[in-house]
């Protein structure tokens, strides 16, 4: 069955800091999909990244950076240069091609930027 | 683009009354879902449509949860009595295609109704 953990439930720190959160899944699909979103106060869930199970390369989007493993199941996600707007709810989901096509989200983690 | 549209933002009611929920996707969108969410936790599939036929609604309480997309564009989830483990917010989201993936499936979200069930 589908599963995402994110086992950081909030991390703290300091503008400027680099901050990396965690995903790993369990999937029994051999195609399948991830997504990380970012939930803001306001509420609305922004997608920022998704990417397929046959593409390990990993991504970079400005101060965003993406590292999937599928040895260790993990889709790991990199602020760099954190700043305050970063501040949300981070979610990593999981998307099966072959069993539903439909999203399982991890519980996500709460990142607080301070000033 | 116009995004996901939802109404009302905000909701507040006394258990066993009735509630709904009204969802517009993006222009196009041939798939759309409901999450609940819960403080703290996750979305959580309710139900997909594909246009106006239901896909999935294995995790929808079906016994006070009612949903529907007559003309495969806009949608209504209804609760019908609400409890008090209601209360959550409850998200539309919408994606291009509902068949197999391409660039373009990528669920987009609107800004969500926030339920109190007192």
């Amino acid at each position: 069955a589908q599963k995402v953990t994110q086992a950081q439930t909030e991390i703290s720190v300091v503008e400027k800091e680099d901050v990396t959160l965690d995903c790993v899944y369990e999937t029994r699909d051999t195609t399948y999909y991830l997504f990380w979103y970012k939930q803001p106060p306001s509420g609305e869930l922004v997608f920022l990244i998704r990417r397929n199970s046959f593409d390990e390369q990993n991504e970079i989007s400005g101060r965003y950076s993406w590292n999937f493993q599928k040895s260790t199941s993990s889709f790991n996600f990199t602020i760099t240069a954190s700043q305050v707007v970063d501040s949300a709810v981070y979610f990593c989901a999981l998307s099966e091609a072959n069993y539903g096509q439909n999203f399982v989200f991890g519980p996500g983690t709460r990142l607080s930027v301070l000033p | 683009e116009a995004g996901v549209a939802q109404s009302p933002r905000y909701k507040i009611i006394e258990k066993r009354q009735s509630v709904a929920f009204w969802c517009n996707p993006i222009s196009g969108h041939a798939t759309l879902y409901w999450y609940q969410q819960i403080l703290g936790q996750g979305p959580k599939l309710l139900i997909q449509f594909q246009n106006n036929g239901v896909v999935d609604d294995s995790q929808l309480p079906k016994d006070r949860f009612s949903a529907e997309r007559l003309k495969g564009v806009d949608s209504t989830l209804k609760i019908q009595p609400a409890k008090l483990e209601d209360s959550a917010v409850y998200l539309c989201a919408s994606k291009s295609s509902g068949g197999t993936y391409s660039s373009t499936d990528t669920q987009y979200f609107g800004p969500g109704t926030r339920l109190t069930v007192l």
